[in-house]
């Protein structure tokens, strides 16, 4: 089962335009993380951020976190054709690992 | 290229077989994690090791699945008497120990059972 559902399912938007998706868990975490996964190709790690902090940065991506409301929200400034891909979330609950149901992001050239 | 490697890339059995996959993390890696992934889904957590110690096993899909790890490098992974429903994608995953480290990915390994 899935601990952690993505808002929205699928997202469309023009190069160079904003992309925000979110997170929402169900129970306390250690840390959230973000992966991409391009078609045909396989996960790669974007970026974590631990239970106690509220904001990170990493290039064009930004992520908040919000223990209390059990949500994350993942930013993608400026995005680019090369951004397309599903975005997930991950959570770590100690001994066990929940990823999403993703966020596929189509960015149109 | 000293990313995880999976083998094989691609499986086809029959059903009622029994498969075994194999993984090969990043070296100074302890930590090894096989998910499972189908269509349209995120991964899903089935297992991982703390060196050569299975430390979560509880979400392994049935007691036909089974992994080990017994020198605590490679990794394998197998189904016993595969069913239709076990074609997927098996990833595995690979990082340091401790909670505030990403999980390197390798390729996966997709299972068709006819």
């Amino acid at each position: 089962s899935q601990q952690g559902e993505e808002d929205p399912q699928a997202l469309s938007i023009q190069e160079g335009e904003n992309a925000t998706m979110n997170c929402s868990y169900k129970t306390s975490i250690n840390n959230l993380q973000w992966y991409r996964q391009n078609s045909g190709r396989g996960l790669v790690h974007l970026i974590l951020i631990r239970s106690n902090e509220r904001e990170k940065h990493s290039g064009r991506l930004r992520v908040t976190l919000d223990t209390s409301k059990k949500s994350s929200s993942l930013l993608i400034t400026a995005s680019r054709a090369a951004d397309t891909a599903s975005y997930f979330c991950a959570t770590d609950r100690g001994n066990q690992f929940y990823f999403g149901t993703g966020t596929s992001l189509t960015v149109i050239p | 290229d000293t990313g995880v490697s999976q083998n094989p890339r691609h499986k086809i059995t029959k059903r009622g077989q029994n498969v075994t996959f194999r993984c090969d993390p990043i070296s100074e890696h302890n930590r090894l994690y096989w998910y499972r992934q189908t269509l349209g889904q995120g991964p899903e957590f089935l297992t991982y090791f703390q060196n050569e110690a299975q430390l979560e096993k509880s979400r392994l899909l049935s007691d036909r699945f089974s992994a080990e790890r017994p020198k605590g490098s490679f990794s394998t992974l197998e189904i016993q008497r595969t069913e239709q429903g076990d074609s997927a994608m098996y990833l595995c995953a690979s990082s340091l120990v401790g909670g505030y480290h990403e999980q390197y990915f390798g390729p996966g390994t997709r299972l068709t059972v006819t």
